[in-house]
């Protein structure tokens, strides 16, 4: 599979406990976003990567939130102490060059 | 915020109907996008069309772009129970780099 690849899937937590997500692009992409999705919206961005480069965040990344890619390739996004809104499904998309932008299944975050 | 707005909201066809979508948007883009997402999983790329194209085409799909009235639309024809899905426009603004921009998506449904 070349796809965009997500770990885990699903993800229950307990409020404030720490939770990280994974990302493996495509590999010859050297774009990688991060969305968050909750139910019956749009996705909405959160940050950005080019190659290891963070290059944009958005307001919606509060202190909690940390991502990262360290050797350009794949990613992890981080939320620690989560709280309840941070329920949501957290979607990974690579581009090369920000065109066609590929999305992964994504990974559902519940917090009890 | 969501730059892209679809209408409608939501749309119940038969099969074999087409089903016709639209997305509007309010800055310059670059290019704009139309995606599908079944129920909690991710999202998969449809088409993308260029903001210098006003029409393209990809098997049963047919996107059009009008970029006086900031607008686009999304043609399934010979609509089939599978198209059931949300389908998302998502614009890729002139200024933003390569963030993509959701709306809040047309869930459509394709009775047999």
């Amino acid at each position: 599979d070349t796809g965009v690849s997500q770990n885990p899937r699903h993800k229950i937590t307990k409020r404030g406990q720490n939770v990280t997500f994974r990302c493996d692009p495509i590999s010859e992409h050297n774009r990688l976003y991060w969305y968050r999705q909750t139910l019956g919206q749009g996705p909405e961005f959160l940050t950005y990567f080019q190659n290891e480069a963070q290059l944009e965040k958005s307001r919606l990344l509060s202190d909690r939130f940390s991502a990262e890619r360290p050797k350009g390739s794949f990613s992890t996004l981080e939320i620690q102490r989560t709280e309840q809104g941070d329920s949501a499904m957290y979607l990974c998309a690579s581009s090369l060059w920000g065109l066609n932008a590929f999305f992964g299944q994504g990974t559902r975050l519940t917090v009890v | 915020s969501q730059q892209g707005e679809e209408d409608p909201q939501a749309l119940s066809i038969q099969e074999g109907e087409n089903a016709t979508m639209n997305c509007s948007y309010k800055t310059s883009i670059n290019n704009l996008q139309w995606y599908r997402q079944n129920s909690g999983r991710g999202l998969v790329h449809l088409i993308l069309i260029r903001s210098n194209e006003r029409e393209k085409h990809s098997g049963r799909l047919r996107v059009t772009l009008d970029t006086s009235k900031k607008s686009s639309s999304l043609l399934i024809t010979a609509s089939r129970a599978a198209d059931t899905a949300s389908y998302f426009c998502a614009t890729d603004k002139e200024t933003s780099g390569s963030r993509l921009t959701f709306g809040e998506g047309t869930q459509l449904t394709v009775n047999p």
